[in-house]
């Protein structure tokens, strides 16, 4: 079974702390992703990565970053954070470059900044 | 947006009976796939149909596509208590590889 796992399950942080997000698979996995969830809204992708220190922004990248370093590990990292990333963030991995590849979920990170 | 949108927003129904979501779309797609998430947790992947493809099934879930609606459809049969949740579609665009869009999600509420 693939197993996406996700440093913490729940997380408080104050406005202008940097906040790391930290995602690993065990499947080595090709493909690596950050979404936010909000109610109403769906999950957004924030960025993804499709190799080791590769990535491509997704629709919302503003006001975070990323990092790749190794295959199985993908950070997300908020800079100076702001009380409007208070979210639920999921990472996902998905298998090499076929369309009909599927994406494998985390448990989520519920993010709150104060 | 590019997002597809789920409807209804919720549903509640009765064990053992049948439960139709829907869910439409903006662009053309490679794929749309079908995900269901236990409150506060992960999603899980139910099932992907391809754009070529018109219906699919999985154990208690039929998935219909019609490309020229752009709407896709979740049937999960016989329902049960275990089956609340919340059920995403989600896209992936033609030549846009990894690009996923989610809507908003139907959330179910099956009572025992």
């Amino acid at each position: 079974d693939v197993k996406v796992t996700q440093s913490s399950r729940y997380l408080v942080k104050r406005t202008g702390e940097k906040v790391f997000l930290e995602c690993v698979q065990d499947m080595d996995h090709e493909n690596m992703f950050w979404y936010r969830q909000d109610p109403g809204l769906g999950l957004r992708l924030i960025y993804f990565s499709y190799d080791v220190k590769m990535k491509e922004k997704g629709d919302i990248p503003e006001g975070y970053s990323v990092s790749r370093e190794k295959k199985e590990r993908f950070s997300l990292i908020l800079e100076s954070a702001s009380t409007n990333q208070t979210s639920m963030y999921l990472c996902a991995s998905r298998q090499g470059t076929r369309f009909q590849e599927t994406q494998y979920f985390g448990p989520g990170t519920r993010l709150l900044v104060l | 947006s590019q997002q597809g949108e789920e409807d209804p927003q919720a549903l509640s129904i009765q064990e053992g009976e049948n439960a139709t979501m829907n869910c439409s779309y903006k662009t053309s797609i490679n794929n749309l796939q079908w995900y269901r998430q236990n409150s506060g947790r992960g999603l899980v992947h139910l099932i992907l149909i391809r754009s070529n493809e018109r219906e699919k099934h999985s154990g208690r879930l039929r998935v219909t596509l019609d490309t020229s609606k752009k709407s896709s459809s979740l049937l999960i049969t016989a329902s049960r208590a275990a089956d609340t949740a919340s059920y995403f579609c989600a896209t992936e665009r033609e030549n846009n590889f990894n690009k996923f869009y989610f809507g908003s999600g139907t959330k179910l509420n099956v009572k025992p």
